[in-house]
């Protein structure tokens, strides 16, 4: 098994443009979460979907970030317009079930804004 | 929401000594207690997990027990060797703790 899939694994971008970043979940698992990892902050959850369907967005910081799964086989973060503040690693899991448990991570991407 | 606190945030360990860290949690409602272990430039890797109907439970040198009543479960790790060093995450519910840098020295 490939394992979760993120793409890009690096980003450098000036502040106010678009960033998209992309994950592919391990297949058959239905549950895809998107966390950000600061020094400051730690790991934090954005937004969790579960069938493809968003259950909880609290976490996302702003109006800023939006995200999307139009399939059980991929999922896009995206930013808009992106700020300094936004640079971390960012995480995509998933995992089988409606709950959280046994989540397995990507890799991450690092997104740097200048 | 929950609240998660991980104690300590960095632990030294001789190599074959053992290390403890400890997860307390505010939601009396949390039933998967999970233990993550991160190496550098990788994403957080599940390492052990225990349900809330289970006091204990161990895979090889590594264990997690759970006090319900007290809100609170601990990661042990046994003989501990070079490659375990790591940040070790507790994640009660959506909720990360701070994590803990241990180093195991040779």
């Amino acid at each position: 098994d490939a394992g979760v899939i993120q793409s890009p694994r690096h980003e450098v971008t000036e502040m106010g443009q678009e960033v998209t970043l992309r994950c592919k979940p391990i297949s058959g698992h239905n549950s895809l979460f998107w966390y950000r990892q600061t020094m400051m902050r730690g790991l934090e959850l954005l937004i969790y979907f579960n069938n493809n369907v968003p259950i909880d967005d609290s976490g996302m910081p702003e109006d800023r970030f939006s995200a999307k799964m139009p399939n059980a086989s991929f999922s896009t973060l995206k930013i808009q317009p992106s700020e300094p503040r936004d640079s971390a690693v960012y995480f995509c899991a998933s995992s089988f079930g409606q709950a959280a448990y046994e989540q397995y991570f990507g890799p991450g991407t690092r997104l740097t804004v200048t | 929401g929950e609240n998660v606190e991980q104690h300590p945030s960095t632990l030294s360990v001789q190599e074959g000594d053992s290390a403890v860290i400890k997860c307390t949690y505010s939601d009396s409602a949390s039933n998967y207690f999970p233990w993550y272990k991160q190496e550098l430039g990788k994403g957080p890797q599940l390492i052990i997990d225990i349900r809330s109907n289970v006091g204990e439970k161990k895979d090889q040198r590594i264990a997690v027990t759970l006090n319900k009543t007290a809100k609170h479960f601990s990661l042990h790790i046994t003989e501990t060797q070079p490659e375990d060093s790591a940040v070790y995450f507790c994640a009660p519910g959506l909720v990360f703790g701070k994590g803990t840098r241990l180093s195991v020295i040779a």
